[in-house]
Protein backbone atom coordinates (compact mmCIF):
# COMPACT_ATOMS: atom_id res chain seq x y z
CA UNK A 1 0.00 0.00 0.00
CA UNK A 2 1.05 3.58 0.27
CA UNK A 3 1.22 4.38 -3.78
CA UNK A 4 1.48 7.79 -4.99
CA UNK A 5 1.05 8.64 -8.10
CA UNK A 6 2.41 11.52 -10.70
CA UNK A 7 1.42 12.37 -13.97
CA UNK A 8 2.69 13.63 -16.27
CA UNK A 9 6.54 11.98 -15.75
CA UNK A 10 8.15 14.67 -17.65
CA UNK A 11 6.77 17.43 -19.87
CA UNK A 12 8.62 19.85 -21.89
CA UNK A 13 7.00 23.02 -22.73
CA UNK A 14 7.43 26.20 -24.40
CA UNK A 15 8.61 29.63 -21.72
CA UNK A 16 5.14 31.49 -21.25
CA UNK A 17 2.92 28.35 -21.40
CA UNK A 18 1.28 27.16 -17.85
CA UNK A 19 1.45 23.17 -17.13
CA UNK A 20 -0.67 21.07 -14.44
CA UNK A 21 0.96 18.23 -12.77
CA UNK A 22 -1.49 15.84 -10.65
CA UNK A 23 -0.47 13.68 -7.93
CA UNK A 24 -2.59 11.06 -6.83
CA UNK A 25 -2.88 8.69 -3.47
CA UNK A 26 -3.78 5.39 -4.99
CA UNK A 27 -4.24 3.27 -2.04
CA UNK A 28 -5.42 5.94 0.61
CA UNK A 29 -6.87 8.92 1.53
CA UNK A 30 -4.39 11.67 1.95
CA UNK A 31 -5.54 15.16 3.79
CA UNK A 32 -2.62 16.86 3.00
CA UNK A 33 -0.06 16.59 0.36
CA UNK A 34 3.35 18.20 -0.21
CA UNK A 35 4.76 19.69 -3.42
CA UNK A 36 8.64 19.85 -3.45
CA UNK A 37 10.84 21.26 -6.07
CA UNK A 38 14.94 20.01 -6.42
CA UNK A 39 17.02 21.40 -8.47
CA UNK A 40 19.76 19.66 -10.34
CA UNK A 41 22.53 18.36 -7.54
CA UNK A 42 20.61 20.01 -4.64
CA UNK A 43 17.98 18.48 -1.91
CA UNK A 44 14.30 18.62 -1.97
CA UNK A 45 12.81 22.61 -1.24
CA UNK A 46 9.56 22.58 -0.14
CA UNK A 47 6.83 24.28 -2.32
CA UNK A 48 3.85 24.34 -0.29
CA UNK A 49 1.45 22.48 1.89
CA UNK A 50 -1.87 21.26 0.41
CA UNK A 51 -4.78 20.64 2.59
CA UNK A 52 -8.07 19.06 0.99
CA UNK A 53 -10.64 21.59 0.75
CA UNK A 54 -8.85 24.49 1.71
CA UNK A 55 -6.24 26.90 0.11
CA UNK A 56 -2.77 25.85 0.42
CA UNK A 57 0.43 27.28 2.73
CA UNK A 58 3.19 28.50 0.66
CA UNK A 59 6.84 28.59 2.01
CA UNK A 60 8.52 31.79 1.63
CA UNK A 61 9.31 32.73 -1.40
CA UNK A 62 7.15 30.77 -3.15
CA UNK A 63 4.79 32.54 -5.60
CA UNK A 64 1.58 31.74 -4.92
CA UNK A 65 0.27 32.76 -8.33
CA UNK A 66 2.77 31.31 -9.87
CA UNK A 67 2.27 27.98 -8.25
CA UNK A 68 -1.13 27.28 -8.16
CA UNK A 69 -2.10 24.23 -6.31
CA UNK A 70 -5.92 22.79 -5.70
CA UNK A 71 -6.53 20.17 -3.59
CA UNK A 72 -9.98 18.82 -4.68
CA UNK A 73 -10.19 15.24 -2.78
CA UNK A 74 -9.01 13.20 -1.03
CA UNK A 75 -6.53 11.13 -3.14
CA UNK A 76 -5.66 14.23 -6.08
CA UNK A 77 -4.16 17.13 -5.73
CA UNK A 78 -2.80 19.60 -8.95
CA UNK A 79 0.31 22.03 -9.49
CA UNK A 80 -0.55 24.33 -11.96
CA UNK A 81 3.08 26.62 -13.21
CA UNK A 82 1.26 29.28 -14.81
CA UNK A 83 3.27 31.07 -17.63
CA UNK A 84 6.65 28.78 -17.21
CA UNK A 85 10.02 30.35 -17.69
CA UNK A 86 13.04 28.14 -18.40
CA UNK A 87 14.45 29.05 -14.32
CA UNK A 88 11.02 26.71 -13.58
CA UNK A 89 12.96 23.79 -14.96
CA UNK A 90 13.13 21.46 -12.09
CA UNK A 91 11.86 18.11 -10.87
CA UNK A 92 8.53 18.50 -9.28
CA UNK A 93 7.71 15.95 -6.63
CA UNK A 94 4.71 15.31 -4.91
CA UNK A 95 4.44 13.39 -1.12
CA UNK A 96 0.84 12.63 0.53
CA UNK A 97 0.67 11.54 4.39
CA UNK A 98 -1.33 8.93 5.58
CA UNK A 99 -2.73 10.68 8.49
CA UNK A 100 -3.77 13.52 9.67
CA UNK A 101 -2.00 15.07 12.76
CA UNK A 102 -0.16 12.64 13.74
CA UNK A 103 3.63 11.45 13.25
CA UNK A 104 3.46 10.04 9.88
CA UNK A 105 5.06 9.07 6.88
CA UNK A 106 5.21 10.49 3.83
CA UNK A 107 5.18 8.65 0.86
CA UNK A 108 6.64 10.48 -2.36
CA UNK A 109 5.39 10.02 -6.02
CA UNK A 110 7.87 9.28 -8.71
CA UNK A 111 8.28 13.27 -9.88
CA UNK A 112 7.49 15.12 -12.79
CA UNK A 113 10.61 16.41 -14.54
CA UNK A 114 9.57 19.54 -16.24
CA UNK A 115 11.88 21.21 -18.98
CA UNK A 116 11.17 24.97 -20.12
CA UNK A 117 12.20 26.57 -23.42
CA UNK B 1 23.22 27.47 10.24
CA UNK B 2 21.20 24.92 7.92
CA UNK B 3 18.11 23.33 9.84
CA UNK B 4 19.43 19.65 8.56
CA UNK B 5 22.96 19.18 8.03
CA UNK B 6 24.73 16.05 6.38
CA UNK B 7 27.81 15.44 4.84
CA UNK B 8 27.79 15.60 1.25
CA UNK B 9 30.38 12.92 0.61
CA UNK B 10 30.78 10.34 -1.52
CA UNK B 11 31.35 8.43 0.65
CA UNK B 12 33.09 5.14 -0.54
CA UNK B 13 33.02 1.85 1.32
CA UNK B 14 33.60 -1.72 -0.12
CA UNK B 15 30.99 -4.06 -0.49
CA UNK B 16 30.14 -6.24 2.54
CA UNK B 17 31.23 -3.41 4.54
CA UNK B 18 29.20 -1.10 7.03
CA UNK B 19 28.23 2.10 5.88
CA UNK B 20 27.54 4.95 8.36
CA UNK B 21 25.51 7.69 7.36
CA UNK B 22 25.18 11.14 9.44
CA UNK B 23 22.84 13.76 10.00
CA UNK B 24 22.29 16.96 12.75
CA UNK B 25 19.26 18.59 12.48
CA UNK B 26 19.08 22.82 14.95
CA UNK B 27 15.04 21.98 15.94
CA UNK B 28 14.97 21.19 19.31
CA UNK B 29 11.18 20.15 18.59
CA UNK B 30 11.49 18.23 16.04
CA UNK B 31 9.41 15.24 16.43
CA UNK B 32 9.91 12.71 13.82
CA UNK B 33 13.38 11.39 11.40
CA UNK B 34 13.32 10.04 8.47
CA UNK B 35 16.07 8.19 5.81
CA UNK B 36 15.31 7.87 2.49
CA UNK B 37 17.23 6.81 -0.42
CA UNK B 38 17.03 8.61 -3.84
CA UNK B 39 18.95 6.65 -7.07
CA UNK B 40 19.80 9.48 -9.78
CA UNK B 41 16.93 11.01 -11.29
CA UNK B 42 13.97 9.48 -9.16
CA UNK B 43 11.72 10.73 -6.38
CA UNK B 44 12.88 9.17 -2.76
CA UNK B 45 12.36 5.97 -1.47
CA UNK B 46 11.13 5.54 2.48
CA UNK B 47 13.95 3.21 4.34
CA UNK B 48 13.81 4.01 7.84
CA UNK B 49 11.75 6.48 9.76
CA UNK B 50 12.42 6.81 13.65
CA UNK B 51 10.49 8.39 16.57
CA UNK B 52 12.28 8.05 19.49
CA UNK B 53 15.49 7.65 21.35
CA UNK B 54 17.58 4.91 20.62
CA UNK B 55 18.05 2.30 17.50
CA UNK B 56 15.76 0.56 15.27
CA UNK B 57 16.53 -2.11 13.08
CA UNK B 58 15.17 -3.06 9.84
CA UNK B 59 16.63 -5.81 7.95
CA UNK B 60 20.50 -4.46 7.17
CA UNK B 61 19.32 -1.38 8.16
CA UNK B 62 19.41 0.60 11.61
CA UNK B 63 18.46 4.14 12.46
CA UNK B 64 20.16 5.71 15.42
CA UNK B 65 18.25 8.54 16.86
CA UNK B 66 20.06 11.00 20.07
CA UNK B 67 17.59 13.89 20.91
CA UNK B 68 19.96 15.11 23.16
CA UNK B 69 22.41 15.64 20.77
CA UNK B 70 20.30 16.40 18.10
CA UNK B 71 21.87 13.43 15.53
CA UNK B 72 20.60 11.23 13.80
CA UNK B 73 21.86 7.90 12.10
CA UNK B 74 21.70 5.46 9.10
CA UNK B 75 23.71 2.43 9.34
CA UNK B 76 24.03 -0.04 6.31
CA UNK B 77 25.37 -3.53 7.41
CA UNK B 78 26.34 -5.58 3.96
CA UNK B 79 26.61 -2.87 1.70
CA UNK B 80 25.78 -3.88 -1.57
CA UNK B 81 26.81 -2.29 -5.05
CA UNK B 82 22.46 -1.34 -5.59
CA UNK B 83 22.92 0.32 -1.85
CA UNK B 84 24.92 3.24 -3.88
CA UNK B 85 22.24 6.48 -4.07
CA UNK B 86 22.03 9.48 -2.41
CA UNK B 87 20.86 9.15 1.57
CA UNK B 88 18.64 12.25 2.70
CA UNK B 89 18.09 12.59 6.49
CA UNK B 90 14.51 14.56 6.91
CA UNK B 91 13.01 15.92 9.78
CA UNK B 92 9.55 16.78 10.85
CA UNK B 93 9.75 19.77 13.19
CA UNK B 94 6.04 19.19 14.14
CA UNK B 95 4.01 20.64 11.22
CA UNK B 96 4.30 17.47 8.79
CA UNK B 97 6.25 19.04 5.86
CA UNK B 98 9.82 17.57 5.94
CA UNK B 99 12.88 19.38 5.76
CA UNK B 100 15.38 17.82 4.28
CA UNK B 101 19.47 17.95 4.69
CA UNK B 102 20.92 18.18 1.27
CA UNK B 103 22.13 14.38 0.70
CA UNK B 104 25.14 11.91 1.33
CA UNK B 105 26.21 9.99 -1.74
CA UNK B 106 27.39 6.55 -1.35
CA UNK B 107 29.55 4.90 -3.03
CA UNK B 108 29.70 0.98 -2.43
CA UNK B 109 32.94 -0.36 -4.49
CA UNK B 110 32.34 -3.76 -5.97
Amino acid sequence: GAVVSQHPSWVICKSGTSVKIECRSLDFQATTMFWYRQFPKQSLMLMATSNEGSKATYEQGVEKDKFLINHASLTLSTLTVTSAHPEDSSFYICSAGRLAGAPDTQYFGPGTRLTVL
Amino acid sequence: QKEVEQNSGPLSVPEGAIASLNCTYSDRGSQSFFWYRQYSGKSPELIMSIYSNGDKEDGRFTAQLNKASQYVSLLIRDSQPSDSATYLCAVDTGRRALTFGSGTRLQVQP
